[in-house]
């Protein structure tokens, strides 16, 4: 009965190499989210998508490809990973787009570029 | 856009004591004001939050103030126990998203 899930928990690669992380929710969500965390645990928003389409991306470098083949996934796939992109990264849904929506967030997926 | 900023960075009290941490933001629009509590290797979970046509909220040891003239808004931790020990944020979400305070890492001394 797991609300947001991600997979795989751990991650680790070697620079240059390309990567996926998937997202799911079972709530009936319309909007979904991914987000870095760093080393300093800030938490900072890199893209939202609701029903299915894009609507933040925040200037993310284009290595980073979010894809939503529908409501309840969101993938995010990195190109030629480098060492800065070691962080965890979280998804996470909320009902819709409305500003007073609770988030609810998956366990995180810890990235780590050697 | 949105600035939010939260302080302290880390807050360290004993067992049974109260904690207090607070979280100013830029945008006088927004009227929602969630805190979100991150365990060790889990994901932030929503703890408590506040809508602007109100000035505090409580839920049991914990409760939340806003200052809309102001823009601040602070957490409240009452009788703090181990388990509060945690890392803890602020958000002020608008215009589809939630811009995020830096975090208080709050530690819990028995």
């Amino acid at each position: 009965d797991t609300a947001v899930s991600q997979t795989p928990k751990y991650l680790v690669t070697q620079m240059g190499n390309d990567k996926s992380i998937k997202c799911e929710q079972n709530l009936g969500h319309d909007t979904m989210y991914w987000y870095k965390q760093d080393s300093k645990k800030f938490l900072k928003i890199m893209f939202s998508y609701n029903n299915k389409e894009l609507i933040i991306n925040e200037t993310v470098p284009n290595r980073f490809s979010p894809k939503s083949p529908d409501k309840a996934h969101l993938n995010l796939h990195i190109n030629s990973l480098e060492l800065g992109d070691s962080a965890v990264y979280f998804c996470a849904s909320s009902q819709d787009l409305g500003p007073s929506r609770e988030q609810y967030f998956g366990p995180g997926t810890r990235l780590t570029v050697t | 856009g949105e600035n939010v900023e939260q302080h302290p960075s880390t807050l360290s009290v004993q067992e049974g004591d109260s904690a207090v941490i607070k979280c100013t933001y830029s945008d006088s629009a927004s009227n929602y004001f969630p805190w979100y509590k991150q365990e060790l290797g889990k994901g932030p979970q929503l703890i408590i939050d506040i809508r602007s046509n109100v000035g505090e909220k409580k839920d049991q040891r914990i409760a939340v103030t806003l200052n809309k003239t102001a823009k601040h808004f602070s957490l409240h931790i009452t009788e703090t126990q181990p388990e509060d020990s945690a890392v803890y944020f602020c958000a002020a979400p608008n215009a589809g998203k939630s811009t995020f305070g830096d975090g208080t890492t709050l530690t819990v001394k028995p």
